[in-house]
């Protein structure tokens, strides 16, 4: 139980189209759902966090305007990146926690990641 | 954010125990301490968690410290898929996401 899944697991795009990736919990209710992102070489920077039907948080440094995030169900979430650039190039992974899990409802379940790179 | 400290990197040899040393001197009462592991190009994946007493689980142990201000994740045989940086985090009981430090990379030696 506890997955958590990612598409596109890659996906390149040139300079200023925008990208959507979306993100399920597929045998749970994700009442809030993470996204981070990660450079080569660091480790995860949690961007945002969104719980179902509401608008997400945005950590400090993120532009909101840029990573759409939507949460329109307990199982779907998805980020856009506006008009990307090169500079937007990383690996955006996401994160589920919910009800439903057996034996806790604290810990997060990670997706297995998207590879984005802008030309 | 408690704060989590771990070595760097750690070397094993395949089908020995791996200790791995995390201290969180200024943990909360209310803070779980968690651990997760990283493969290459893969998300981050749950291996055991624990609040006061040390836990067991199929992939890992979790003991923690009397005091709760350091725990150590022990494996108990290395494998060459047990390659990864294994990250230690306290999180509480809310909803406030988990905060990744910089993990201690596994290297397994066959």
């Amino acid at each position: 139980g506890a997955v958590v899944s990612q598409h596109p697991s890659r996906v390149i795009c040139k300079s200023g189209t925008s990208v959507k990736i979306e993100c399920r919990s597929l045998d749970f209710q994700a009442t809030t759902m993470f996204w981070y992102r990660q450079f080569p070489k660091q480790s995860l920077m949690l961007m945002a966090t969104s719980n179902e039907g509401s608008k997400a948080t945005y950590e400090q440094g993120v532009e909101k305007d840029k990573f759409l995030i939507n949460h329109a169900s307990l199982t779907l979430s998805t980020l856009t990146v506006t008009s990307a650039h090169p500079e937007d190039s990383s690996f955006y992974i996401c994160s589920a926690r919910g009800a439903g899990l057996a034996g806790s409802t604290y810990e997060q379940y990670f997706g297995p990641g998207t590879r984005l790179t802008v030309t | 954010d408690a704060k989590t400290t771990q070595p760097n990197s750690m070397e094993s040899n395949e089908e020995e125990p791996v200790h791995l040393p995390c201290n969180h001197s200024t943990i909360s009462g209310t803070d779980y301490i968690h651990w997760y592991r990283q493969l290459p190009s893969q998300g981050p994946e749950y291996v055991i968690h624990g609040l006061t007493s040390n836990v067991n689980n199929r992939m890992a142990s979790l003991a923690i410290a009397e005091d709760r201000k350091s725990s150590t994740l022990i494996l108990h045989r290395a494998t060459l898929r047990d390659a990864a940086v294994y990250y230690c985090i306290l999180g509480d009981s809310g909803n406030t996401p988990l905060v990744f430090g910089k993990g201690t990379r596994l290297s397994v030696i066959a």
